[in-house]
């Protein structure tokens, strides 16, 4: 299936650990995303990444850091967990302009439920 | 500071009639405008999109909007309600000089039999 995929669907973790989430895409995009969605629903992005370049990073903590190994995924790694960070997660990916085929539109992964507690 | 508004948290309507989502947004210039859908516990699913061109764009499920520069709005509607369109639905702006989405709140569409 052509898709966002994210792993895992669900994390509960303590405070102050670090943890990972990966995300995939074989639309053959070149732009991804982090939203975050908090408990009212309110959906903020964090960051873009085109092509392996970090192109947005929408005053997100430190302890928020983004990594992409490649075009088709984009991992976040969460430091120091606090309660605030719990909330839905979602990747997204986009054809930018660079690739000649801009489609505008974004496509969201499934979402990751993160819980702190 | 830019921003889209979706007054209403909530719309009910009955299936079998029209049903409007309302949204607005305050963006400089000529924003690209969509519509997406969350269903519970899942993840978004772009619905349509206003880049250029006629003001009434259609899209999945029986959806259109309207885009109006006037005043500034991009109402999604459907003629005909059904329940399984009972979602929460985002309207979203991407300003031109820019990739990301500025989302507004949502609005929660209850469709009743």
């Amino acid at each position: 299936d052509t898709a966002v995929s994210q792993t895992p669907k669900y994390l509960v973790t303590q405070m102050g650990n670090d943890k990972s989430i990966k995300c995939e895409q074989n639309l053959g995009h070149d732009t991804m995303y982090w939203y975050k969605q908090d408990s009212k629903k309110f959906l903020k992005i964090m960051f873009s990444y085109n092509n392996k370049e970090l192109i947005i990073n929408e005053t997100v903590p430190n302890r928020f850091s983004p990594k992409s190994p490649d075009k088709a995924h984009l991992n976040l790694h969460i430091n120091s967990l606090e309660l605030g960070d719990s909330a839905v997660y979602f990747c997204a990916s986009s054809l930018g302009p660079a690739s000649g085929r801009v489609s505008y539109e974004q496509y969201f992964g499934p979402g990751t439920r993160l819980t702190v507690t | 500071a830019q921003s889209v508004a979706q007054p209403e948290d909530q719309v009910n309507v009955a299936e079998g009639n029209p049903l409007t989502v309302k949204c607005t947004y305050s963006v400089s210039g000529n924003p690209y405008l969509f519509w997406y859908v969350q269903y519970p516990n899942r993840g978004l699913q772009f619905l349509l999109k206003y880049i250029t061109g006629d003001n009434l764009v259609k899209g999945s499920y029986g959806f259109e909007a309207e885009f109006n520069k006037s005043q500034t709005s991009f109402h999604l509607k459907k003629p005909s309600a059904l329940v399984s369109d009972s979602a929460l639905y985002f309207c979203a702006v991407r300003p031109h000089n820019t990739d990301k989405l500025i989302f507004g709140t949502g609005t929660r569409l209850q469709v009743f039999p």
